[in-house]
């Protein structure tokens, strides 16, 4: 019940696409959901984060989808660029004596020039 | 901006030797944790921590694992009598209190046991 599923594993997108990564959870006491993106040999940064009270959250060519009652989430990069190549984990997060995050399994975007 | 930084960046240690990984979180947050990510897998939660203690740790982080915030700035991850499979990058993370608050990552020490 603490897992997040991500997919797809790895993403080809060209140029000016649209890359969409899909993410669902179990647990209903998800109360937030982050988007971190991830370089190689760095840390998850995060790009954008959504509450399950909002259905989308867009941040300049991020938008996060919420579907509340499928327990779905997703991450829309719009115009990708090659820039955006890098690894994208999506993760879920309530309260259970902490604030932990429970991370999904990555995606892999490549973007072509 | 504030960052979460991690001394050290690379480190190479023989099996069976302990080693211990520091971090500094951000200055004004009180949730600190430590996740694990092995090469090419997913990020890994092994223990947060609050107030001086343990608040939460996964089924990953054993005896073998031990956490401490010596003085007021500096976190540290120690793992005693490495294996090989402790190989992983090892984020440091902190947090303001309360749900929704971004967990700010470092940038990692990458650790090979040989």
């Amino acid at each position: 019940q603490q897992q997040v599923k991500q997919s797809p594993q790895s993403l080809i997108v060209q140029k000016g696409g649209i890359s969409i990564i899909n993410c669902a959870y179990e647990n209903t006491a998800f109360d937030y959901f982050p988007w971190y993106q991830q370089f190689p040999g760095k840390g998850p940064a995060l790009l954008i984060a959504i509450r399950p009270d909002v259905s989308e959250k867009k941040e300049g060519r991020f938008t996060i989808s919420f579907n509340k009652s499928a327990k779905q989430f997703s991450l829309h990069i719009m115009d990708s660029q090659p820039g955006d190549s890098a690894t994208y984990f999506c993760a879920a997060s309530g309260y259970s004596g902490t604030y932990k995050y429970i991370f999904g399994t990555g995606t892999r975007l490549k973007v072509l020039a | 901006e504030p960052e979460v930084t991690q001394t050290p960046s690379h480190q190479v240690t023989q099996m069976g030797q302990e080693v211990i990984l520091r971090c500094v979180p951000i200055s004004n947050h009180l949730y600190f944790y430590w996740y694990r990510q092995i090469l090419g897998q997913k990020v890994e939660f092994l223990v947060s921590f609050y107030n001086n203690e343990i608040s939460e740790k996964s089924e990953i982080f054993d005896d073998q694992f031990s956490v401490e915030r010596p003085d007021g700035s500096n976190f540290t991850l120690k793992i005693r009598s490495t294996k090989l499979e402790d190989s992983a990058m090892y984020f440091c993370a902190s947090s303001e209190p309360g749900s929704g608050n971004t967990i700010y990552f470092g940038e990692g020490s990458w650790l090979t046991v040989v």
